[in-house]
C-alpha cells in the first residue's frame, strides 16, 4: 500500500518569513505527485500535478520540486502571508491508478501578521 | 463554469440508520470520486466512478456504496451506520489528471 508522509505535521511563521514543507513517497512505480492547499471551510484547491524528476512548478509565491529518484518533493512559500494559512495536503495515485489518490495527513500553516 | 457541488452540506443521524449524500460534478467531468476526512485518519479514498461504472476501489467495508448516473452526478450510500463513520465526506470530479473538490458533507452520527 502506497504511503505518503508529510513534515512538518504544524508549522507557525511570522508574517514575511520564508517556509517550506516536505512530502515524502515511495520512489518505486511513481505516477504523479499533487500538492492542495486547503483552507478551513473550503474545498482543497489543486496547486500542483507534478510528474517528472527535477521537475519544478511556480504559482506566485509558492513553488515545489520533485525528486521521484529518491521520493520526496519540496513546496515553497516566500514571504508568507496570513492568507497563506492553510493545510497543505501532498497526495499520489496508488498503483497508476490516477484517481485513486493516496493523501499525506498534511501541514498546517499558520501565518501570523 | 460551476464548481462541485455537494448536498446536503451537513447531515445528523442516529446509529444504524442509512444515509445517501449527492455529488454534481463540474459540466463535462465523467469521472467522480469520493473521499473520507476523520481527525485521525485524514483524507482516505473511498471509490471512484466514471462514466457509471466503479473504476477503483478503497479499503472500506460493503456498507459503503456508490453509484453513479448518466449525467456523471454520483451518491454515495452509507448502510447501518456507526459512530465512527462520522466524518466530512468530500467528492472530486475530474477530466484529466487534476481532482476538483467539492465542499463536502459534514455527517455526525449519534
Amino acid at each position: 500500500i502506497l504511503n505518503v508522509e508529510q513534515s512538518p505535521q504544524s508549522l507557525h511563521v511570522q508574517e514575511g518569513d520564508s517556509t517550506n514543507f516536505t512530502c515524502s513517497f515511495p520512489s518505486s512505480n511513481f505516477y504523479a505527485l499533487h500538492w492542495y492547499r486547503w483552507e478551513t471551510a473550503k474545498s482543497p484547491e489543486a496547486l500542483f500535478v507534478m510528474t517528472l524528476n527535477g521537475d519544478e512548478k511556480k504559482k506566485g509565491r509558492i513553488s515545489a520540486t520533485l525528486n521521484t529518484k529518491e521520493g520526496y518533493s519540496y513546496l515553497y512559500i516566500k514571504g508568507s502571508q496570513p492568507e497563506d494559512s492553510a493545510t497543505y495536503l501532498c497526495a499520489s495515485p496508488q498503483g497508476g491508478a490516477t484517481n485513486k489518490l493516496i493523501f499525506g495527513t498534511g501541514t498546517l500553516l499558520a501565518v501570523q501578521p | 463554469k460551476a464548481g462541485v457541488t455537494q448536498t446536503p452540506r451537513y447531515l445528523i443521524k442516529t446509529r444504524g440508520q442509512q444515509v445517501t449524500l449527492s455529488c454534481s460534478p463540474i459540466s463535462g467531468h465523467r469521472s467522480v470520486s469520493w473521499y473520507q476526512q476523520t481527525p485521525g485518519q485524514g483524507l482516505q479514498f473511498l471509490f471512484e466512478y466514471f462514466s457509471e461504472t466503479q473504476r477503483n476501489k478503497g479499503n472500506f467495508p460493503g456498507r459503503f456504496s456508490g453509484r453513479q448516473f448518466s449525467n456523471s452526478r454520483s451518491e454515495m450510500n452509507v448502510s447501518t451506520l456507526e459512530l465512527g463513520d462520522s466524518a466530512l465526506y468530500l467528492c472530486a470530479s475530474s477530466s484529466g489528471m487534476e481532482q476538483y473538490f467539492g465542499p463536502g458533507t459534514r455527517l455526525t452520527v449519534t
